[in-house]
């Protein structure tokens, strides 16, 4: 399967913890964006990455959060010292940088709790 | 900024019946992409269709069309002979012409159920 893959897909982590999720993108898609979908809002962006630069990050991203695309292959999220305002689908979604769209493909998203 | 409203959380429609879900936005944009995506449960996000705000024309994809109304700014989704698998959330969309962020900005959503 080519599509976005994103792990794990459910992370349980008590307040406090540090957690890293990972997103693979489509290969041969160079743009990255990072979405945080909390229960009954639709998704809202958080950050966005050309190759392994990143272009753009959301006022929600706060300081505990820290996300990084090496050699602008697949992409990791981290957030340090968890709340329980954390707990949300984060969703990875990659597009290629041709063409009018830009059509984002979504991954399956990792859920997190934090307890 | 730009915003995205979805005022109908909940919608059902029966089988074979045709539903029109509502969206309105706000922007300051003269030129502009729209969305409907789609995300069944417990399964990732699709796009069902867009339409750019320059066409006048209203996108059509198979059983799904949408109704543009760029001075009103409303962007409805109508669903043609509903079938069972079309039982999802659906999320309307905007993204900016121009910038190189390309970020989606979504609404809360419409939960649309199909019944027998």
């Amino acid at each position: 399967d080519t599509g976005v893959s994103q792990d794990p897909r459910h992370k349980i982590t008590k307040r406090g913890q540090n957690v890293t999720f990972r997103c693979d993108p489509i290969s041969e898609h160079n743009r990255l964006y990072w979405y945080r979908q909390t229960l009954g809002q639709g998704p809202e962006f958080l950050t966005y990455f050309q190759n392994e630069a990143q272009l753009e990050k959301s006022r929600l991203l706060s300081d505990r959060f820290s996300a990084e695309r090496p050699k602008g292959s697949f992409s990791t999220l981290e957030i340090q010292r968890t709340e329980q305002g954390d707990s949300a689908m984060y969703l990875c979604a990659s597009s290629p940088s041709s063409g009018s769209f830009y059509e984002q493909y979504f991954g399956p998203g990792t859920r997190l709790t934090v307890t | 900024a730009q915003t995205v409203t979805q005022s109908q959380p909940e919608m059902s429609v029966q089988e074979a019946e045709t539903v029109t879900l509502s969206c309105t936005y706000d922007t300051s944009e003269s030129d502009y992409y729209l969305f409907w995506y789609k995300q069944p449960p417990s399964r990732q996000m699709i796009l069902v269709i867009r339409q750019e705000a320059y066409k006048q024309q209203n996108a059509t994809e198979n059983r799904f069309s949408v109704n543009f109304q760029k001075a009103a700014k409303s962007f409805s989704l109508k669903i043609s002979d509903s079938q069972l698998g079309d039982a999802a959330m659906y999320f309307c969309a905007y993204r900016m012409l121009t910038g190189t962020a390309s970020k989606l900005t979504f609404g809360t959503g419409t939960r649309l159920q199909v019944t027998l």
